[in-house]
């Protein structure tokens, strides 16, 4: 079945770490995107990827670094920088003119 | 720039009884609007969206909403709630049906009560 498999579902991060959330999809879309949801605050972009070897920042994107390789991955690391790194990190994909899908999210928490 | 306001962080309803949940955005340009659906520790799920096609736009699950332009208001409705509704939704707005600024209202967590 096509779909966005997120991993790992649950990360620790100690202090001063970075880390790195996997996100990979099968769906051949062109655009990837990367949210992160607090509880009360709803969803906020972090970055996004039109195509390959190409992302913009979207309105959080301070703290955090993404690439793009190839059209099925768009990683994200979450930087030492980034001073309040717990919350519930949702990839999502979309080809042009479609709604975007997401996978099942990674949680992460500070240790 | 767009913006969704979703009035009601928290919503109760009797099993079978009606669903109402509102959503009013505001849009620079005509808005393209989305209903998503996310159940506990999974990612969101696109319940219907509305595309200037029609006003009334019909999803899955028995969801739907109608898109008023004069109320600038996209509320979701279901005729009869059932106990598998519960869940947390949240309302969307873009100005393309693609497009990567995707913003999101604050959520509203649909509890039924049996």
């Amino acid at each position: 079945d096509g779909g966005i498999t997120q991993s790992p579902k649950y990360l620790f991060r100690k202090e001063g770490q970075n880390v790195t959330l996997s996100c990979e999809q099968n769906l051949n879309h062109d655009a990837m995107y990367w949210y992160r949801q607090d509880p009360g605050q709803g969803l906020r972009l972090i970055y996004y990827s039109q195509i390959v070897n190409d992302f913009q920042k979207g309105d959080i994107a301070e703290g955090y670094s993404v690439s793009r390789e190839k059209k099925e991955s768009f990683p994200l690391t979450v930087t030492s920088a980034q001073k309040n790194p717990t919350a519930f990190y949702l990839c999502a994909s979309s080809m042009a003119f479609q709604p975007q899908h997401f996978g099942d999210g990674t949680r992460l928490s500070i240790l | 720039a767009q913006s969704v306001t979703q009035l009601g962080s928290h919503v109760s309803v009797s099993e079978g009884a009606l669903v109402l949940l509102r959503c009013n955005y505001s849009s620079s340009v005509p808005p393209y609007l989305f209903w998503y659906v996310q159940y506990p520790n999974q990612g969101l799920q696109l319940l219907l969206k509305y595309t200037s096609a029609a006003t009334l736009v019909k999803g899955i699950n028995g969801f739907e909403a109608e898109f008023k332009k004069s109320e600038t208001s996209f509320h979701l409705t279901k005729p009869s709630a059932h106990m598998s509704d519960a869940a947390e939704y949240f309302c969307a707005v873009s100005a393309s049906i693609g497009n990567e600024k995707l913003t999101f209202g604050t959520g509203t967590r649909l509890t039924i009560i049996p």
